[in-house]
């Protein structure tokens, strides 16, 4: 079965500190796709990036860089020079296609706490 | 463009009573899917709709059901409410149906349950 694992569960730091949010998965599928969402204190899940299982290339989005290894099931999130508005809940998730189409399996969050 | 809209944003209601929340999806968007957050947890998938009907369901018992209109929007009821209920609803739409990855969420509805 599906499975996502965040392990850290809160994390606090600096603002302008680099920070890795990490992100375990399991799946039996050759074809899925892997998810980060930022929720704010609104609630709303904000969409930041989806890979398919087929493209292990790194991704840059600003300050944003996301590192998918097959090899270890991991598919990290790192935020460059961290700002107190970069303060949320990252969600990792993760959608199998074979197995259960679209519907998205989450991990448990991390909280992120960025100080002035 | 509007987002994704649900209403209520909160709701406040006894344990055994019914509930119903709704969701209009992202203009646009024919597919609409239902997740459960639990405080201090991630999202659990409900069901999803499309064509009018449930396409997928995950582990949530039949006092949970929906339904969804011509117009793409969806209601989510619950009947006999329970005090494990209380959560923060969402609603995320997206484009054909069950084979689609990317799905847009909707602030959601938080649900409590006295």
């Amino acid at each position: 079965a599906q499975k996502v694992t965040q392990a850290q569960t809160e994390i606090s730091v600096v603002e302008k500190e680099d920070v890795t949010l990490d992100c375990v998965y399991e799946t039996r599928d050759t074809t899925y796709y892997l998810f980060w969402y930022k929720q704010p204190p609104s609630g709303e899940l904000v969409f930041l990036i989806r890979r398919n299982s087929f493209d292990e290339q790194n991704e840059i989005s600003g300050r944003y860089s996301w590192n998918f290894q097959k090899s270890t099931s991991s598919f990290n999130f790192t935020i460059t020079a961290s700002q107190v508005v970069d303060s949320a809940v990252y969600f990792c998730a993760l959608s199998e296609e074979e197995t259960s189409g679209s519907r998205l399996t989450f991990g448990e969050g991390t909280q992120l706490t960025v100080n002035p | 463009d509007a987002g994704v809209t649900q209403s209520p944003t909160h709701l406040i209601k006894t344990r055994g009573q019914q509930v119903t929340l709704r969701c209009s999806p992202k203009s646009g968007h024919d597919t609409v899917s239902w997740y459960q957050q639990a405080l201090g947890q991630g999202p659990q998938f409900i069901f999803q709709y499309y064509e009018e009907e449930e396409r997928q369901r995950g582990n949530f018992p039949d006092r949970f059901s929906g339904h969804q209109f011509p117009n793409y929007s969806s209601e989510l009821n619950v009947n006999a409410l329970l005090l494990g209920d209380s959560a923060l609803y969402l609603c995320a739409s997206s484009l054909g149906g069950p084979k689609t990855y990317e799905q847009y969420f909707g602030p959601g509805t938080r649900l409590t349950v006295t």
